[in-house]
Parts: structure tokens; sequence; C-alpha cells
């Protein structure tokens, strides 16, 4: 069975320009997250989604972050435009619908210059 | 934000040797997860334990929790190098649905 899957493993960016990241999900995970993880810090949730809705967003940065997911398969999350600040690994998970436990791509790297 | 904070921040043992981590958390959960992060990859779940169970075992790993202390260790028994990553603690509270919440982790180095 694949994992998750995300595109690119590494991105450098300079300031000011827009960044996308892609997610596949493991088949049939209804429920999609995206988490952002600081140097020497635990993944903090940006946004969730199950099946194309998204249910906890609380905790996206609505200015400059947006995440789609129109199908309800896979999913992108965009930045416009970066900032210094957003370097960071982005990370998305995938569980069954109503599963405890969550199954993590290799996330994107991320370094705004 | 994070609920949980693991201690210690970094542990460094002998190869053979028994490694324990430990988290506290703030707010009452349904389920506490630990997860395992080698450098440069993608978390991988270990263990769930329910808020009603007290220990847990799985291979050479061993959870405990302590719901009135909101405490939960690891313990990671005959330890080898291959067990050299970061662990993070992560709750599940009990009023937010699936949002985990993670530590900031343990970084454990076992060295041959």
């Amino acid at each position: 069975e694949a994992g998750v899957v995300q595109s690119p493993r590494y991105k450098i960016i300079e300031k000011k320009q827009p960044v996308a990241f892609w997610c596949n999900p493991i088949s049939g995970h209804n429920t999609l997250y995206w988490y952002r993880q600081n140097l020497g810090q635990g993944p903090e949730l940006l946004i969730r989604y199950e099946n194309e809705e998204a249910v906890d967003d609380s905790q996206l940065p609505k200015d400059r972050f947006s995440a789609e997911r129109l199908k309800g398969v896979d999913s992108t999350l965009k930045i416009q435009p970066a900032e210094l600040g957003d370097s960071a690994v982005y990370l998305c998970a995938s569980s069954s619908q109503g599963g405890e436990t969550q199954y993590f791509g290799p996330g994107t790297r991320l370094l705004v210059l | 934000s994070q609920q949980g904070e693991e201690d210690p921040q970094a542990l460094s043992i002998q190869e053979g040797e028994n490694a324990t981590m430990n988290c506290s958390y703030k707010t009452s959960i349904n389920n506490l997860q630990w997860y395992r992060q080698n450098s440069g990859r993608g978390l991988v779940h270990l263990i769930l334990i329910r808020s009603n169970e007290r220990e847990k075992h799985s291979g050479r790993l061993r959870v405990t929790l302590d719901t009135s202390k909101k405490s939960s260790s690891l313990l990671i028994t005959a330890s080898r190098a291959a067990d050299t990553a970061s662990y993070f603690c992560a709750t599940d509270p009990r009023t937010s649905g699936s949002r985990l919440t993670f530590g900031e982790g343990t970084q454990l180095t076992v060295n041959p």
C-alpha cells in the first residue's frame, strides 16, 4: 500500500513569491491534514479536511495561506506571498474516517530567502 | 500552541540501554499517542493509549498514562542505533475531534 505522497520534497524561494505544496493521501482515507513543523518543534495543525470540506482551519493564516481539496482526494496548500518566517517543513497526513492514527508523508522543506 | 511537553529535550544512551521519555499535557484527553520522526522524514505512529488505560506494550515499547497527573512515559527497552530519532507525544483532546496536539519532542541518540 502506498503511503502519503508529497511534492516537492524541497523548495527554495525568495520572499514575496508564491509557493504551492501537493499531497496525495493514502487511498480511501477521508481525512487529510496539513501541518507546519518549525525547526526543533512538533507539528502544528494548519487545516483538516473531511472529504472535500475544511472542518478545522482555525489555525490557518488566511491572509496568505490557502488550501483546497476539490474532489476529496489530493490537496494543495498555497502560500502567497511567502515570508521569511514561513520557512519550515510542511507535513501532510491522512487517516480513515473516525480513525485515530494519522499517517504522515515525508514533508516539504521550504526555505524562504 | 503546543499542549504536550516532553522531557528530556535530548537523551543520549548506549546501545542496549533503556530510554525513557516523559510527556506532560494540560487538558483532558481521549487518547495520547507517540510518534517517531527520523531526520528529514515524516512522523511514524508508534502506539496509542486511551484515557481509560494505564499501560500498553508494543514490542520493545512500553507506554504508561497517568491521567491524574496528566502525564505519560515512553520506555524503549534494549535500544538500538536505529532507534535514534525524535519522539513526539500527541494528545487528542476530548473537545476537538481529531485534532492532535504535539509536544516539542525528545531527540534520542543511541550510540553503537
